[in-house]
């Protein structure tokens, strides 16, 4: 079955830097990978995702590339602020109706 | 935000008691999803739906048992409740693609806080 790894763990960037979470998975069939954004006390919730037949997709300050020859996947953040800190989590579609997750990164941004 | 709630939103019980909690949509989405958040390991799925009496198991379905007798009512139960289960429960909702076939975007309810003494 398909298998998600996400790096780092943590993340502490200064306010104003780029951030950059990556993710790695095992099933070759996987075609699409989503980015969700948890806040504390809250359920996660889409932030973008792309399919694999693109490379990349961008939305404002948020980009994600797919390598899908690695079959990694990673989420840019750019020019970060206060609101940007929470879990982000990846994950591959696997099957026709389930998501395999990658285990989180706490995202903090120093003021 | 999609029409999810979950009830109740927190929950102390003691070991051995049944649990059962509820997601409820009004979004009249095909596909339910139960998971469970735990530190260290993201989400997990215990069981999904695909369809009014339609479920199936997920990852970590022991213990676990789950219901849908309406489009809008998704149930999950734990029979006899162990300090294991303890943990954050989250519902999601999703909708066919019908250019890419399955399901994609899952939509998540605010969670359900369970712990069991």
């Amino acid at each position: 079955g398909e298998n998600v790894e996400q790096h780092p763990s943590t993340l502490s960037v200064q306010e104003g830097d780029s951030a950059v979470i990556k993710c790695t998975y095992s099933d070759s069939a996987s075609n699409y990978f989503p980015w969700y954004k948890q806040e504390l006390g809250k359920g996660p919730q889409l932030i973008i995702d792309i399919r694999s037949n693109v490379g990349e997709k961008k939305d404002q300050r948020i980009a994600v590339t797919l390598n899908k020859t690695a079959k990694h996947f990673s989420l840019h953040i750019t020019e970060t602020q206060p609101e940007d800190s929470a879990v982000y989590f990846c994950a591959a579609k696997w099957s026709n109706y389930q998501l395999i997750w990658g285990a989180g990164t706490k995202l903090i941004i120093k003021p | 935000d999609a029409g999810i709630t979950q009830s109740p939103r927190h929950k102390v019980t003691e070991t051995g008691t049944p649990v059962t909690l509820r997601c409820h949509q009004t979004e009249n989405h095909r596909y339910m999803y139960w998971y469970r958040q735990d530190p260290g390991h993201g989400l997990r799925l215990i069981h999904y739906s695909y369809g009014v009496k339609d479920t199936d198991k997920g990852e970590v379905s022991d213990g676990y048992s789950v219901s849908r007798s309406k489009t809008e009512d998704f149930l999950l139960t734990l029979e006899s409740a162990t300090s294991s289960q303890t943990s954050v429960y989250f519902c999601a909702i999703s909708e066919s693609n019908p250019t890419s076939g399955g399901t994609e975007t899952q939509y998540f309810g605010p969670g359900t806080r369970l712990l069991v003494l």
